[in-house]
């Protein structure tokens, strides 16, 4: 059974960091796309990164380029977000998913999210 | 970027009778849509991909329809557990997906 789960957020200042983790099982993490979306307050979903398959392709949001950068731990089958710079328009919930397979298709599974604040 | 945008923004329908839920797309994105079900603090759910075919496990009272530009959701007899904010996804500039506003579905 595929599960996600994500842990690391919080309330953090402008301008500092926050590392996301994404626990996930089930499932080989070098045979599918990961992904983080996010959650804006009362807005919709936005896409925000994505780590290949085989972890040699990486894409960002325009929104975060830059500042926020996506890793994995095959070992320990972790997914991370790392957020650099962080702006109280970061604010949101962040979801890791994974993709039904890679390339041009959806997500088959999602994590609960996690909270991350940014304000002074 | 391929712009979504769902309608109704709430929809509250009886238990029973069917929901429809609409997705526009700004421009074609062929059949690369998907739709899916979330429910306060828990994972969404993908019911639908390819704009019409669903995902495993998912009930038959849930069908998509639509290409292009226009797209439908249909829930027939509406079970309790249906009650839910519903997102279109738009894969067609994948990596760079785009969601719709999401439609929430109230009890009437």
């Amino acid at each position: 059974q595929v599960q996600l789960m994500e842990s690391g957020g919080g309330v953090v200042q402008p301008g500092r960091s926050l590392r996301l983790s994404c626990a996930a099982s089930g499932f080989d993490l070098r045979s599918f796309g990961l992904y983080w979306v996010r959650q804006l307050p009362d807005k919709g979903l936005e896409w925000v990164a994505v780590i290949s398959y085989n972890g040699n392709d990486k894409y960002y949001a325009d929104s975060v380029k830059g500042r926020f950068t996506i890793s994995r731990d095959t070992s320990n089958n972790t997914l991370f977000l790392q957020m650099n710079s962080l702006r109280p328009e970061d604010t949101a919930v962040y979801y890791c998913a994974k993709d039904l397979r890679w390339g041009p298709y959806p997500f088959d599974s999602w994590g609960q999210g996690t909270l991350v604040t940014v304000s002074s | 970027e391929i712009v979504m945008t769902q309608s109704p923004a709430t929809l509250s329908v009886s238990p029973g009778e069917t929901a429809t839920l609409s997705c526009r797309a700004s421009q074609s994105v062929n059949s690369y849509l998907a739709w899916y079900q979330h429910k306060p603090g828990q994972a969404p759910r993908l019911l639908i991909y390819g704009a019409s075919t669903r995902a495993t496990d998912i009930p038959a009272r849930f069908s998509g329809t639509g290409s292009g530009t226009d797209f439908t959701l249909s829930i027939g007899s509406l079970q309790p557990e249906d009650f839910a904010v519903y997102y279109c996804q738009q894969y067609h500039s994948w990596p760079r997906y785009t969601f719709g506003q999401g439609t929430r579905l109230d009890i009437k």
